[in-house]
């Protein structure tokens, strides 16, 4: 499984756009990556998920350059409830695979 | 359509006791996953069930054990209660066959305490 590095700590002020990098140097050719939220006693729940490019949804933004070694999530004009733990992960979705989650990134946002 | 659903919310049990711990998918969701989470961590996995067989496990001695029923919901359960047990534990649900566009999905999981 592929190991990611993420800051462990952002902040932000609302209104503002928040990127938040990931590192994954060793990604298999069959991993996506993938991006959880997670607010205090409150299971994760899913933001993202990319392979390569650019992916967008409604709440955000994923960019993977060409070598998939890194990943940004970005959050357009974030608000005092996007503070909350953000995680990255990378694996393989075969119908047995699990995901690996780290410590993640605890962005706060200001007034 | 209901999201994944476990219970109790809360339980305190004392060192030595055993607890089992419940989940129902999400509707439509066939594969069921547990995770450990102590505060401040990540999510750790313990172990995936599908087809009613543990499929993969993590690092987690023998005292964790499940079970899936053919309905798809879960039980989590821990003998020989530890202090270091203390944890929310989170149950994720996904769809084997739509795998690229199954993300798990949690619920809120279960704190544990023990004493």
């Amino acid at each position: 499984l592929a190991k990611t590095t993420q800051p462990i700590s952002m902040d932000s002020y609302e209104g503002q756009e928040v990127n938040i990098t990931c590192s994954h140097n060793n990604i298999a050719t069959n991993d996506y990556i993938t991006w959880y939220q997670q607010f205090p006693s409150q299971g994760p729940r899913f933001i993202i998920q990319g392979y390569k490019t650019k992916v967008t949804n409604e709440v955000a933004s994923l960019f993977i350059p060409a070598d998939r070694k890194s990943s940004t999530l970005s959050l357009p004009r974030v608000s005092l409830s996007d503070t909350a733990v953000y995680y990255c992960l990378v694996g393989d979705y075969s119908g047995y695979s699990t995901l690996t989650f780290g410590k993640g990134t605890m962005l706060l946002v200001s007034p | 359509d209901a999201g994944v659903t476990q219970s109790p919310t809360h339980l305190i049990k004392t060192r030595g006791q055993q607890v089992t711990l419940r989940c129902s998918p999400k509707s439509g969701h066939d594969t069921v996953s547990w995770y450990q989470q102590a505060l401040g961590q990540g999510p750790q996995f313990i172990f995936q069930y599908y087809e009613e067989e543990e499929r993969q496990r993590g690092n987690f001695p023998d005292r964790f054990s499940g079970h899936q029923f053919p309905n798809y919901s879960s039980e989590l359960n821990v003998n020989a209660l530890l202090l270091g047990d203390s944890a929310l534990y989170l149950c994720a649900s996904s769809l084997a066959r739509d795998r690229y566009n199954s993300p798990l999905h949690f619920g809120n999981g279960t704190r544990l305490t023990v004493t």
